[in-house]
């Protein structure tokens, strides 16, 4: 079935270090493709999106591009803050069974000031 | 409410017991979700309704879980006989349209605990 893989983590930054988090995804049909945070206490809230090859999300000053090439839908920031401390999801969607999010595993992020 | 709602919050439960957890989503919205998450995962897609039809339930673990949204609103997420297995949080999400672009906009959760 459809799948998707994420960084495993915990990632611990410095604040303003440069983040990434990978995340591939299974290359059936054309996906939409999430990222999700939840902060600490709180429920689930879209980051950011993509619905189409070479979009670019951005939002909070991450920013995420959709790569059909390589399948991927990395998450970045250039600088990260102690209040980005959360974890993050990955997780497309395929219009082809049922548009339901299918989720990576999570990566927590710790930022240390 | 401006956002999806979910009761109860918690739950603790005794093996054997059946459970019923709610989840009322942002008014007008088309499509339900409802997912489990356990510690330290991702949410795993239960099932989801357009309307008040089922679109799938695939993901539903057996058949003591069963899910409802009669009215095209309100949708109950029922487990029967509990498990201690069965332990998570439930999260229930609605999104505005049919499309998978559309966001899904997630409820608080219920974490339940069987006993």
């Amino acid at each position: 079935g459809d799948s998707v893989t994420q960084m495993e983590g915990p990632v611990t930054l410095s604040e303003e270090a440069f983040l990434t988090i990978n995340c591939t995804y299974t290359a059936t049909g054309y996906p939409s493709l999430f990222w999700y945070v939840q902060y600490p206490g709180e429920g689930l809230q879209l980051l950011l999106k993509a619905t189409k090859a070479d979009d670019k999300g951005s939002n909070k000053g991450f920013e995420a591009t959709y790569r059909k090439e390589t399948t991927s839908f990395h998450l970045e920031k250039g600088s990260v803050q102690v209040s980005d401390s959360a974890v993050y999801f990955c997780a497309p969607t395929y219009n082809n069974a049922g548009n339901m999010l299918t989720f990576g595993g999570g990566t927590r992020l710790m930022v240390k000031p | 409410g401006a956002g999806v709602s979910q009761s109860p919050r918690y739950k603790v439960t005794k093996r054997g017991q059946d459970v019923a957890l709610r989840c009322d989503p942002i008014s007008g919205h088309v499509s339900l979700y409802w997912y489990r998450q356990a510690l330290g995962q991702g949410p795993e897609f239960l099932t989801y309704f357009n309307y008040e039809a089922q679109q799938d339930k695939s993901g539903l673990p057996n058949d003591r879980f069963s899910a409802e949204r009669p009215e095209g609103s309100i949708s109950t997420l029922t487990i029967q006989r509990t498990e201690q297995r069965d332990s998570a949080m439930y999260r229930c999400a609605s999104s505005r349209e049919l499309a998978g672009h559309n966001e899904q906009f997630f409820g608080p959760g219920t974490r339940l605990t069987v006993l």
